[in-house]
């Protein structure tokens, strides 16, 4: 079994609409993050988690929220999705005693605004 | 803003060739790692770079740190289809941040 799953992992949905991606670990790894992917542009942070009372904002926040309901589960929503938000996104944690804050990958949302 | 640049950005060569890409960033990162994505997957990490200097060979991919822990290369050998796949790089400042990538196909 996967070590990082994410929910849905396809999905299309219309301007305006309220969007919930999910992610899980088995990890058992404290941090946790959300990326988003576009063509040229590698992985941009929207928002990651330290612990289960610890929430940061990324690079591009702006448009998302966040919820880590438990240490093992962190959920990315969008409030009202639009078109430029369509793009590929990723959850993955690391452990604070890695070398190099190793990230561990989730399969990847793909995500479509129409 | 610590930015992380790749070069080239896509990179088509023939089954057997040689190549390298490289990593350059205009800040000193603690250590820098270089990651495999496959279509369809999440990235997946090659190897750690810690030391300036430092290289280290993952059978035919070599990765080298720069000395001054700016930039870093990775080097394939007798590339083959499998090598295909877009490469990141990412540098450890405060916390991970992520180049753009270099996509590479390798045609048999």
């Amino acid at each position: 079994d996967a070590d990082v799953t994410q929910t849905p992992r396809n999905r299309i949905t219309k301007t305006g609409k309220r969007i919930m991606l999910e992610c899980s670990q088995t990890k058992g790894h404290d941090r946790m993050y959300w990326y988003r992917q576009d063509p040229g542009l590698g992985l941009q942070l929207i928002y990651y988690s330290f612990d289960v009372k610890d929430i940061n904002k990324g690079e591009i926040s702006d448009g998302y929220s966040v919820s880590r309901q438990a240490q093992a589960k962190f959920s990315l929503s969008l409030e009202s999705a639009i078109p430029n938000q369509t793009a590929l996104y990723f959850c993955a944690t690391s452990g604070a005693q890695e070398v190099g804050d190793t990230q561990y990958f989730g399969p990847g949302t793909r995500l479509t605004v129409l | 803003t610590q930015l992380l640049e790749q070069s080239p950005q896509f990179l088509s060569i023939q089954e057997g060739e040689n190549l390298t890409v490289y990593c350059n960033s205009s800040s000193v990162f603690s250590s820098l790692q270089w990651y495999r994505q496959e279509p369809g997957e999440g990235p997946v990490l090659l190897v750690t770079v810690v030391t300036g200097g430092e290289v280290k060979k993952l059978k035919r991919l070599t990765f080298q740190f720069g000395d001054a822990r700016k930039d870093s290369s990775l080097h394939i050998t007798a590339a083959q289809p499998g090598d295909t796949g877009l490469y990141l790089c990412a540098g450890l400042y405060d916390k991970v941040i992520f180049g753009p990538g270099t996509s590479l196909s390798v045609i048999p």
